[in-house]
């Protein structure tokens, strides 16, 4: 079945920085990638995805890049600030088999420390 | 217009008990998941329902876990029996449209603890 690797599992930048997120997925079939935020006891919440159709998107100092032939995508944060801290969550779509469902198969989460 | 809200917040079970959680979707969301949640874990998907119809059900790890959405809306996984490794938060999150294929919003959980 579709395995999602995350890397790194904790980063620790300084406010102003970039920070980058790393996923990478087996199933090439997978054809959406969304990235959530999880605050500490909060819900996961979406903060940008990208189909496979697209190589790049962006959203303020939000970006996100996909290799669709080295199947990884990546989470790029520029001008980090505090409330950027939280873990980060890739996910990839596993398409439909019989069911019709497509389950999210979630990466392990990366731990980001923005330091004032 | 609120999100999903989960209930209750926090459980607290002795082993063996059997514990029910709900969750309340987003109106007219079609598509209901389940995930379980470990510490320090990406959401593991445990079932999914499409309206009242539980159209995957591969995640759930064990017989004495049960899903419902009788109506197609409010759902409840029940767990039976429970024990230490089932201690987790599980959330559930609801989209629009059929297959989960689009956002899906999450709820904020509940954390069981099994002693």
């Amino acid at each position: 079945g579709e395995n999602v690797e995350q890397h790194p599992s904790t980063l620790s930048v300084q406010e102003g920085d970039s920070a980058v997120i790393k996923c990478t997925y087996s199933d090439s079939a997978s054809n959406y990638f969304p990235w959530y935020k999880q605050e500490l006891g909060k819900r996961p919440q979406l903060i940008i995805d990208i189909r496979s159709n697209v190589g790049e998107k962006k959203d303020q100092r939000i970006a996100v890049t996909l290799n669709k032939t080295a199947k990884h995508f990546s989470l790029h944060i520029t001008e980090t600030q505090p409330e950027d801290s939280a873990v980060y969550f890739c996910a990839a779509t596993h398409p439909p088999l019989t069911s019709g469902t497509y389950k999210y198969i979630f990466g392990t989460g990366t731990r980001l420390k923005v330091l004032a | 217009g609120a999100g999903v809200s989960q209930s209750p917040r926090y459980k607290v079970a002795k082993r063996g008990q059997d514990v029910a959680l709900r969750c309340d979707p987003i109106s007219g969301h079609v598509s209901l998941f389940w995930y379980q949640q470990a510490l320090g874990q990406g959401p593991e998907f445990l079932t999914y329902f499409q309206n009242e119809a539980q159209l995957d059900k591969s995640g759930l790890p064990s017989d004495r876990f049960f899903a419902e959405r009788p109506e197609g809306s409010v759902s409840t996984l029940k767990i039976q029996r429970t024990q230490q490794e089932d201690s987790a938060v599980y959330l559930c999150a609801s989209s629009y449209g059929q297959g989960g294929s689009g956002e899906q919003y999450f709820g904020p959980g509940t954390r069981l603890t099994v002693t």
